[in-house]
């Protein structure tokens, strides 16, 4: 079975600083991740995923995710955050094949003060 | 907007009735997937459709039954609804079943039961 871990469930941080949200995965499989975002009051929107390819995954707004298979992580971080990226923040796992479940993790609250 | 559309935005019933939730997908998408939100316990996969056929099931009650019908839109039936199964249901859509696709989120129901 796969799971995820979000290891923050809050994340208060100041407008401009740098931001780190944590996930890691348990899987036995090759895996597919993704960051989901949901603003308030609004459904989840896709932010990056990660399926092959380069480990480093960007999204147009500025946030980045790094898939470590050693380490079964897929940090997202941004450099420098604004106001309007206060929203909570799920990542989710998948498995290659037959197995189409997507688990998300219990999300994390990024609230970004001025 | 997403394009996924869901009915009814809110809905506030008692213990022990029977709700009808339904989702129309994005134009295009055969997959539809329902998930419930709630604060103990997270966002939980609960079914998916493709094309009318039940494709992978989750953490789904057996008082909820779902179906998708030939013009791709879904229902989410709840009955002898309890307390606890207030929450906020999600749908989304996808183009195909694959876990690597991308699924677009509609705005929600919010179900409250009292």
């Amino acid at each position: 079975a796969q799971s995820v871990t979000q290891l923050d469930s809050q994340v208060p941080v100041f407008e401009e600083a740098p931001v780190e949200l944590r996930c890691n995965y348990s899987s036995s499989v090759s895996v597919y991740l993704f960051w989901y975002v949901q603003y308030p009051n609004q459904g989840l929107q896709l932010l990056l995923k990660y399926l092959s390819g380069s480990t480093l995954v960007k999204s147009i707004n500025g946030f980045e995710a790094e898939f470590n298979k050693s380490q079964t992580s897929f940090h997202l971080r941004k450099p420098s955050v604004h106001i309007s990226d206060t929203a909570e923040y799920f990542c989710a796992v998948t498995r290659g094949g037959s197995n189409y479940k997507l688990t998300f993790g219990k999300g994390t609250l990024l609230t970004v003060n001025p | 907007d997403s394009g996924v559309t869901q009915t009814p935005k809110h809905l506030i019933t008692a213990t022990g009735q029977r709700v009808t939730l339904r989702c129309s997908p994005r134009s295009g998408d055969l997959s539809v997937y329902w998930y419930q939100q709630s604060l103990d316990q997270g966002l939980q996969f609960l079914i998916q459709y493709y094309n009318g056929e039940e494709r992978a099931k989750g953490n789904i009650l057996e008082r909820f039954s779902a179906q998708q019908f030939p013009d791709l839109h879904s229902e989410l039936n709840l009955s002898s609804l309890e307390l606890g199964d207030s929450a906020l249901y999600f749908c989304a859509s996808s183009v195909g079943s694959g876990g690597w696709y991308e699924q677009y989120f509609g705005p929600g129901t919010r179900l409250t039961v009292t």
